[in-house]
């Protein structure tokens, strides 16, 4: 079946540090997307990105499509950026599949 | 533009009894998703809907069943309640088939 690995599973950081979450998929994506689940279970779209490079502010990602891997960078972490990121993959038209999700907990 | 909803924010109900979510989509969009989120882990897909017609289902057995309307809202229907079914339950919009998918805030199931 579809894989969608997310490493570290739990990363825990001082205020104002960088970070890098890795998503590992196991085919090739029509679909990526990062979220960011907050403490009350809302999903928050930070990027689409089945490829390629973004950013938006303290936030970029980079998809490398052909080896299969998906990368999201936090830089300056904020207690705010707390909580679990989730990467979700589409293959062809199927559903997204979810990774297992990186826990991020910031220390002021 | 509004966003995804879904009402009723939480929900308490018992062992075998029947339950109706709903899910409005944001504008423009004509698809929807539905997951299932356990404590801990990540949300599985459920079923999705396209232009009314269900498009793609996970492994969720019958009694887990849909609807979608002509203004492209949706209702998830779950008869006979386990205890497992207790979940943080999410509905998803997006306006093509792979396209980017955004979140309602989910209902939140507790089954006693």
């Amino acid at each position: 079946g579809i894989q969608v690995e997310q490493s570290p599973p739990d990363l825990i950081l001082q205020e104002g540090a960088n970070s890098t979450l890795r998503c590992n998929f196991s085919d090739s994506v029509n679909n990526l997307q990062w979220f960011h689940q907050n403490p009350w279970g809302q999903l928050i779209n930070l990027f689409y990105i089945p490829s390629g490079t973004k950013q938006n502010g303290r936030l970029s990602a980079t998809t490398v499509a052909t080896e299969r891997y998906s990368l999201l960078y936090i830089s300056s972490s904020q207690t705010t950026d707390s909580g679990v990121y989730f990467c979700a993959v589409i293959f062809g038209n199927e559903k997204l599949t979810f990774g297992t999700g990186t826990r991020l907990t910031i220390i002021p | 533009e509004t966003g995804v909803t879904q009402s009723p924010t939480h929900l308490i109900k018992t062992r075998g009894q029947q339950v109706t979510l709903r899910c409005s989509s944001q504008s423009g969009h004509n698809t929807v998703s539905w997951y299932q989120q356990a404590l801990g882990q990540g949300p599985q897909f459920i079923f999705q809907y396209y232009r009314e017609e269900e498009n793609g289902r996970g492994n969720f057995p019958p009694r887990f069943s849909g609807l979608q309307f002509p203004n492209y809202s949706s209702e998830l229907n779950v008869n006979a309640l386990e205890l497992d079914d207790s979940a943080l339950y999410l509905c998803a919009s997006s306006s093509t088939l792979a396209g980017e998918q955004f979140f309602g805030p989910g209902t939140r199931l507790t089954v006693l």
